[in-house]
């Protein structure tokens, strides 16, 4: 089951905050959050695992809510930089491969 | 150190033809993925691999796809019978265990 990401589409001014959202309709084990620029290679930025660990990108952070299968990518104080495809994917176990969703495309007008 | 590296970058092959896609992961890395990413979409999960056991293959579309990595380093992802459905950006990735994916750059397939 592909994770859904909101929005689909934002657009900011630099030094604005976005907030991507991504929900799953089953238990999750981890939330895996990726961004990808334009013709590269997906690069990873954090992962959030059930019971709270979580591993951390300078001057971006996320929360993972396990009851409500939901986890939430906080980008403050956006840079031009930021711009690109940001991409969840959910593991329902230890093991489980990664399901990723269909992405937010973050655009960052100067 | 080395990153990630996929053979070819492109590859243009007409249908009914098999294309074999090569994977050299980071040294040391026992987790290897396949994915495949359609434009303007997030990568889809193919098949993966601890060492050179083939933990999942469930994403493989159907039986003219197979992946192989013999001695748990390199891997080699076959696609038999090309379709012009399969033209698409295929891409692996490798980890430490339960550690964050490194993606390669992608063979772009095109099936005329």
């Amino acid at each position: 089951q592909q994770p859904v990401q909101s929005p689909q589409a934002v657009i900011l001014r630099e030094g604005e905050d976005a907030v991507i959202n991504c929900s799953s309709s089953k238990a999750l084990y981890s939330v895996h959050w990726y961004r990808q620029k334009h013709g590269e290679a997906p690069v990873f930025l954090m992962i959030l695992l059930k019971g709270g660990e979580q591993k951390g990108h300078d001057k971006i952070s996320a929360s993972f809510n396990e009851k409500k299968q939901q986890s939430s990518l906080y980008l403050t104080a956006s840079q031009l930089s930021y711009s690109g495809t940001y991409f969840c994917g959910t593991e329902g176990g230890m093991d489980d491969k990664i399901i990723f969703g269909k992405g937010t495309r973050l655009h960052i007008l100067p | 150190g080395a990153g990630v590296s996929q053979s070819p970058r492109y590859k243009v092959t007409k249908r009914g033809q098999d294309v074999a896609l090569r994977c050299d992961p980071i040294s040391g890395h026992v987790s290897l993925y396949w994915y495949r990413q359609a434009l303007g979409q997030g990568p889809e999960f193919l098949t993966y691999f601890n060492y050179e056991a083939q933990q999942d293959k469930s994403g493989l579309p159907n039986d003219r796809f197979s992946a192989e990595r013999p001695e748990g380093s390199i891997s080699t992802l076959t696609i038999q019978r090309t379709e012009q459905r399969d033209s698409a950006m295929y891409r692996c990735a490798s980890s430490l265990p339960y550690n964050e994916q490194f993606f390669g750059p992608g063979t772009r397939l095109t099936v005329l």
